[in-house]
């Protein structure tokens, strides 16, 4: 069974910080990782995603994120935090078995301090 | 290119009652998953449907069932609401859903409450 755990439910940076948002999974299959973004009220947008190939992957508005097998770990990081960052993220995974049955992450907001 | 759209945006209903909410993909796209959102539970996959078949089923009870036409619009119901049922529903599209590279498209979602 695969499942994914986003350290930390809430994340506060100052704006120009970095911005670290965690994410462990757990799948008995090579996975396909991705990250997306959610704005109050609204549908998610996919920042970036990892299948094969290079493990650091370069997503929108400036996000990266690396994955790392021998830890399985799919951190997202931004160098520099903008206001408009602000918003809540999703890692996901998803097995090769075929169709699109995601598993979503419990979700990290990220507010970001003026 | 128009977006996928859902409609309703909102919607308020009572218990025991039915809902139906409807999810247009992105045109040429035939693959339509659904899934739920709650505060307690977080984002839950529903099922998947591609070419009118429903080929992949999240674990929710019976009550909930969905649709695929033709024309690849999908339609998902709910029937003798509860008041847990209240949630935020994404659809979301894409092109074929075969391969997990794929980048799915979600809509701006619905918004159930159930009183």
């Amino acid at each position: 069974a695969q499942s994914v755990t986003q350290l930390g439910s809430h994340v506060s940076v100052s704006e120009g910080a970095l911005v670290l948002l965690r994410c462990n999974y757990s799948s008995s299959v090579p996975p396909y990782l991705f990250w997306y973004v959610q704005y109050p009220n609204q549908g998610l947008q996919l920042l970036l995603k990892y299948t094969t190939g290079a493990t650091l992957v370069k997503g929108i508005n400036g996000f990266e994120a690396e994955f790392k097998k021998s830890e399985t770990s799919f951190h997202l990081t931004k160098p520099s935090a903008h206001m408009s960052d602000a918003a809540e993220y999703f890692c996901a995974v998803r097995g090769n078995t075929g169709g699109f049955k995601t598993i979503f992450g419990a979700g990290t907001r990220l507010f970001v301090k003026a | 290119k128009a977006g996928v759209t859902q409609t309703p945006r909102y919607l308020i209903k009572t218990r025991g009652q039915q809902v139906t909410l409807s999810c247009s993909p992105i045109s040429g796209h035939r693959s339509v998953s659904w899934y739920q959102q709650t505060p307690g539970q977080g984002l839950q996959f529903l099922f998947e449907y591609f070419s009118e078949t429903q080929r992949n089923k999240g674990n929710f009870p019976g009550r909930f069932s969905g649709r695929q036409f033709s024309n690849s619009r999908s339609e998902m119901n709910v029937s003798t609401l509860e008041l847990g049922d209240s949630a935020f529903y994404l659809c979301a599209s894409s092109f074929f859903g075969g391969g997990v590279e794929e980048t799915q498209y979600f809509g701006p979602g619905t918004r159930l409450l159930v009183l």
